[in-house]
């Protein structure tokens, strides 16, 4: 286990549908990263977040949008959903702004 | 942009042997490089991080190295067990984004099987 929690486990929803994802970082740890694996896509940085500010941003569609709150979890808020979203989502978290990442056991998503 | 190539994308090997797996990159100089485990359906677990200033990291059966001339990363574990049947990734410290280089850059992986 480690240490990190992510609600729900599975979501199934339908096109066109917004959806949010739930982070609990591990207990002092002040960064947290989302993240998107796909078959074709393997694991693709998405945001990244540290103390409540975005410190880091990677190929992440306008569709999606993140915060991290003053108790430090964090939400992924995806909208306008499609096919192509359907994914395992995972949030990992860390002590600093670099290091090792320490990853929850993922929200899987899929859209019909 | 950067690259990360993860040489095998399936690797049998048999109990007690040696696996190494390769983990190439081109186009960045990363400052850290990491490895960890994935099993089916899970998140990917921590291994092992090394620097750019270290040629070499050992932890219990596991060793890594980082050779940044040559752009690749090695990673062995020794006297494998069929519990060592995974998928490991590589990952690189990602660029330098708005002033962080915590966002990590994957390689696809080598699905590792060992066999008894």
């Amino acid at each position: 286990d480690s240490g990190v929690t992510q609600t729900p486990k599975h979501l199934i929803t339908a096109t066109g549908q917004r959806v949010t994802l739930r982070c609990s970082p591990r207990s002092g740890d002040l960064s947290v990263y989302w993240y998107q694996q796909s078959l074709d896509q393997g694991l693709q940085f998405l945001i990244q977040y540290y103390n409540g500010e975005e410190r880091a941003k990677g190929n992440i569609l306008e569709r999606f949008s993140a915060q991290q709150f003053p108790d430090l979890h964090s939400e992924l808020n995806l909208s306008s959903l499609e096919l192509g979203d359907s994914a395992l989502y995972f949030c990992a978290s860390s002590q600093g702004l670099v290091g090792e990442q320490y990853f929850g056991p993922g929200t899987r998503l899929t859209v019909t | 942009s950067q690259k990360i190539e993860q040489n095998s994308e399936a690797l049998n090997i048999q109990e007690g042997k040696t696996a190494t797996l390769t983990c190439n990159y081109t186009n960045y100089s990363p400052a850290y490089l990491q490895w960890y485990r994935q099993d089916p359906g899970r998140g990917p677990v921590f291994l092992l991080l090394i620097r750019e200033n270290e040629k070499e990291k050992r932890k219990e059966r596991l060793k890594v190295t980082f050779d940044t001339t040559l752009k690749q990363s090695l990673f062995h574990i020794t006297a494998s067990q069929p519990a060592d049947s995974a998928t490991y990734l590589c990952a690189l410290s990602g660029m330098n984004y708005g002033g962080s280089q915590g966002n990590l850059i994957f390689g696809k992986g080598t699905k590792l099987s060992v066999k008894p």
